[in-house]
């Protein structure tokens, strides 16, 4: 069964380094979103592809965070320099489109812990 | 903007009763309504969902209602399981803005269900 692949599983960093996650989406799948998802909460979107192209980073802190789809397939998120408060799990989700009723799949997701 | 808001935060019954979790919307133009169950240190699973041109939808133990006049909608699980444990997430998915075409998902802040054996 196709699957969003997302490594890593768990990254511990300290905080004012640098972190990067990375995530494969199902084949196929045009839009590409990463989440943001605080312990005890639902998952909040940070930024939304389309094919290579963001469509949506209203959410994504831009002076700290970014995020790249350069071939419109696979896509890297990377956090510099890393908060205590960037703890969090981050999930990758793709669907076929961006079509209203298109079903988003998700990944396992990374774990980051700022220490 | 959008809001999603999901009752009960928590959930506890016996193994082979129903649970029933409920939702409400903002956005009167979204169409499609998800339902995701997440464990313990995965991903959210996509279980069910139901689009607006229906107003339930069943799956084995697990069904959907919609309502779209009063913005709600509700997960019904029958017959519940040990394993139904978990956190469950209802989302809706609304325009990106007023009029366009590309859309987003946004969440409720999710439930956690425990069965007890």
């Amino acid at each position: 069964e196709a699957e969003v692949a997302q490594s890593p599983r768990y990254k511990i960093t300290e905080k004012s380094q640098a972190v990067a996650f990375w995530c494969d989406p199902i084949s196929g799948h045009a839009t590409l979103y990463w989440y943001r998802q605080i312990l005890g909460q639902g998952p909040e979107l940070l930024v939304q592809f389309q094919d290579e192209s963001v469509v949506d980073d209203s959410q994504l802190p831009k002076d700290r965070f970014s995020a790249e789809r350069l071939k419109g397939v696979d896509s890297t998120l990377k956090i510099q320099p890393a908060e205590l408060g960037d703890s969090a799990m981050y999930l990758c989700a793709s669907s076929l489109g961006l079509r209203e009723n298109t079903e988003a799949f998700f990944g396992q997701g990374t774990r980051l812990t700022v220490v | 903007g959008e809001n999603v808001e999901q009752h009960p935060s928590t959930l506890s019954v016996q193994e082979g009763d129903s649970a029933v979790i409920k939702c409400t919307y903002s956005d009167s133009a979204s169409n499609y309504f998800p339902w995701y169950k997440q464990e313990l240190g995965k991903g959210p699973q996509l279980i069910i969902d139901i689009r607006s041109n229906v107003g339930e939808k069943k799956d084995q133990r697990i069904a959907v209602t919609l309502n779209k006049t009063a913005k709600h909608f509700s997960l019904h699980i029958t017959e519940t399981q040990p394993e139904d444990s978990a956190v469950y997430f209802c989302a809706e998915k609304g325009a990106l803005r007023s009029g366009g075409s590309n859309y987003k998902l946004t969440f409720g802040k999710g439930t956690l269900l425990t069965v007890n054996p």
